[in-house]
């Protein structure tokens, strides 16, 4: 166990929805990162936030958006859903001053039919 | 950009036979994290390199980080069947700073 948590764990919708998975970082963790993962494919870094405020932002498609709450928990939106936007969604936390090792969840997998 | 390139993207070996997994930036890397991920499941850190030429081993498993620190190896010694997954590199930003994943490495291991 991690210690990052992510939900929905599954999640299955149509064509032009709006969906929400959300992310509860480590104890401690600052930094929350976003990525993309494509069936049998890499991982595409999405979005990074760091005590609240967007760091730093990879190849995330305007109809997605992020933030992260004063308690530190993260939302990744997903608007007018495609279904090239099926893929299981990670979310990752980072411990402040450390290393930069990743700790990511178990992920969200979306489907759009 | 950053960016990691990874090869080879896939391999398969007998159990037994070793296998490597290697890593390339055209550009200097601060450092060099490798995560292991098994089928069905999420990213798990290895380990990170931040020295020039920096040489880690954890039992079966070597990393090396270039002199250069432009390239990076993982090296597994008379795989088994519980190495099976995916061997991601990639550059650690830190706190405040993106993490970049190179493609990764898909290991198969024939019993």
């Amino acid at each position: 166990d991690s210690g990052v948590t992510q939900t929905p764990k599954h999640l299955i919708t149509a064509t032009g929805q709006r969906v929400t998975l959300r992310c509860s970082p480590r104890s401690g963790d600052l930094s929350v990162y976003w990525y993309q993962q494509s069936l049998d494919q890499g991982l595409q870094f999405l979005i990074q936030y760091y005590n609240g405020e967007e760091r730093a932002k990879g190849n995330i498609l305007e109809r997605f958006s992020a933030q992260q709450f004063p308690d530190l928990h993260s939302e990744l939106n997903l608007s007018s859903l495609e279904l090239g936007d099926s893929a299981l969604y990670f979310c990752a936390s980072s411990v402040v001053g450390g290393a930069g090792e990743l700790f990511f969840g178990e992920g969200s997998r979306l489907t759009v039919l | 950009g950053q960016q990691v390139m990874q090869i080879p993207q896939y391999q398969h070996v007998q159990e037994g036979e070793d296998f490597t997994t290697y890593c390339n930036s055209s550009t200097t890397l601060s450092n060099i994290q490798w995560y292991k991920q098994r089928p069905g499941g999420h990213p798990v850190f290895l380990i990170q390199l931040v020295k020039s030429g920096e040489v880690k081993k954890q039992k079966r498993l070597t990393f090396q980080f270039g002199e250069a620190k432009k390239n990076s190896s993982l090296h597994i010694t008379a795989t088994q069947t519980t190495d099976v997954g995916t061997y991601f590199c990639a550059e650690g930003g830190g706190g405040g700073f993106k993490t970049i994943f190179g493609a990764g490495t898909r290991l198969f291991v024939k019993a």
